[in-house]
């Protein structure tokens, strides 16, 4: 089956700090992935997704992510957090094989930003 | 103009009552999800539609009946409602066959009291 996984429930970070988090996926086939972010009471906002191509994606509000095969990761990045990026992060990936209207969701990690 | 719109948007509600919420989206995509968020967070798939038949049905308890009226529309039914029930419900859309990303909708808490 396919899955993703985020090995940390938080990540803490002093604004101005390069930030990451963590997220390692586990597929059948080449992954479609994905990174949401979800800020207090709204829903998830798409960031940036791995589909093909360069394996550093760049996305939404200065947010980037390496895809690595041979680690089976694809890490959010950002090189200077700021307080207002404290939300909850979400790593995910479509089936493209058994089943392509299915998004797998990681357990989300919280990042907090301390000023 | 808002892409995936639910409502409502906070729903609280007595043990035993039945309770609809409403989803719309205006982006054009053939797919729509629900799913639930626990109270850890935790992101759930329940259902999904594709132009408007069901393709997903995740061991969802049959208390929760989703309905489709058309490809742009899909509803989620709740009889009986439990305690357990009380939980974020989320609303997405995305294209069926494609690399694209799901968009959500801002969720429906839901409450059983």
């Amino acid at each position: 089956a396919q899955s993703v996984a985020q090995p940390e429930d938080q990540v803490n970070v002093a604004e101005g700090n390069p930030l990451t988090v963590k997220c390692t996926y586990s597929v059948s086939g080449n992954p479609y992935l994905f990174w949401y972010v979800q800020y207090p009471n709204r829903g998830l906002q798409f960031l940036l997704k791995y589909i093909t191509g360069d394996n550093l994606v760049k996305g939404s509000y200065g947010f980037e992510a390496e895809f690595n095969k041979s680690q089976t990761s694809f890490h959010l990045k950002k090189p200077s957090a700021l307080v207002s990026d404290s939300a909850l992060y979400f790593c995910a990936v479509r089936d493209i094989v058994y089943n392509f209207n299915k998004f797998y969701f990681g357990s989300g990690t919280k990042l907090n930003v301390k000023p | 103009d808002t892409a995936v719109s639910q409502t409502p948007k906070y729903l609280v509600t007595q043990m035993g009552n039945d309770k609809s919420i409403k989803c719309e989206q205006n982006l054009g995509h053939d797919t729509m999800y629900w799913y639930k968020q626990d109270s850890k967070k935790f992101l759930k798939i329940m259902f999904s539609y594709n132009n408007k038949e069901l393709i997903i049905n995740e061991t969802v308890p049959n208390r929760f009946s989703p309905k489709s009226p058309d490809k742009a529309h899909l509803n989620l039914h709740i009889n009986s409602l439990e305690l357990g029930d009380s939980a974020v419900y989320f609303c997405a859309s995305s294209l069926g066959l494609s690399d694209t990303e799901a968009f959500f909708g801002q969720g429906t808490r839901l409450t059983v009291v």
